[in-house]
């Protein structure tokens, strides 16, 4: 199975601010690679898809870029509705996985 | 709109079975692969089970395998998850998923049910 490492596990930032989180795999994924918001209590949210494709209705502070091994996704201005934590999603070979996540919390 | 609506869930005791299932509505629902993945309290994501919508696949996680089984019936727009011999380990919300594009294998997680949770425990 692919292995998707995610850093940091967490991070705290201040509305305005520009976030970033890493997702490392474990072989070449070329860009089969999307991105999960979760927020509390709720089912996660496609927001990227294929490395760097947004999602319809999804705001443009949310970016992402990579290819192969390293990906890197981006809140360009966080606000305080971007509280949740956030998953790298493979989808080379099945079975699709997932990093462990990433939670941003709101300073 | 689409809209995955999930059911079956509660309390089972190590060993046991139960059977989830996710009615869907809004889209060609025959014309799309579909996903269970399940959160553990407090925990990360993990693809289950998918299958494409002629059935023509199923694939498992190694963690299920022999003991989940995944089935859907297009005339009722209806996914179904059979999970025996339940362990404590399988306690999570299950999630149902659709698929972002037709004709496509599991990939990309465009919709996703609330979640039903299935507690193993004696």
């Amino acid at each position: 199975d692919i292995q998707m490492t995610q850093s940091p596990s967490s991070v705290s930032a201040s509305v305005g601010d520009s976030v970033t989180i890493t997702c490392q795999a474990s072989q070449d994924i070329t860009n089969y690679l999307n991105w999960y918001q979760q927020k509390p209590g709720k089912a996660p949210k496609l927001l990227i898809y294929e490395a760097s494709n947004l999602e319809t209705g999804v705001p443009s502070r949310f970016s992402g870029s990579g290819s192969g091994t390293d990906f890197t996704f981006t809140i360009s201005s966080l606000q305080p509705e971007d509280i949740a934590t956030y998953y790298c999603q493979q989808y080379d070979n099945v079975p699709i996985t997932f990093g462990q996540g990433t939670r941003l919390e709101i300073k | 709109e689409v809209q995955l609506l999930e059911s079956g869930g509660g309390l089972v005791q190590p060993g046991g079975s139960l059977r989830l299932s996710c009615a869907a509505s809004g889209f060609s629902f025959s014309t799309y692969a579909m996903s269970w993945v399940r959160q553990a309290p407090g925990k990360g994501l993990e693809w289950v089970s998918g299958m494409s919508g002629s059935d023509m696949y199923r694939y498992y996680a190694d963690s299920v395998k022999g003991r989940f089984t995944i089935s859907r019936d297009n005339s009722k727009n209806t996914l179904y998850l059979q999970m025996n011999s339940l362990r404590a380990a399988d306690t999570a919300v299950y999630y149902c998923a659709k698929e972002q594009w037709q004709m496509t294998s599991v990939t990309t997680l465009e919709y996703w049910g609330q979640g039903t949770l299935v507690t193993v425990s004696s």
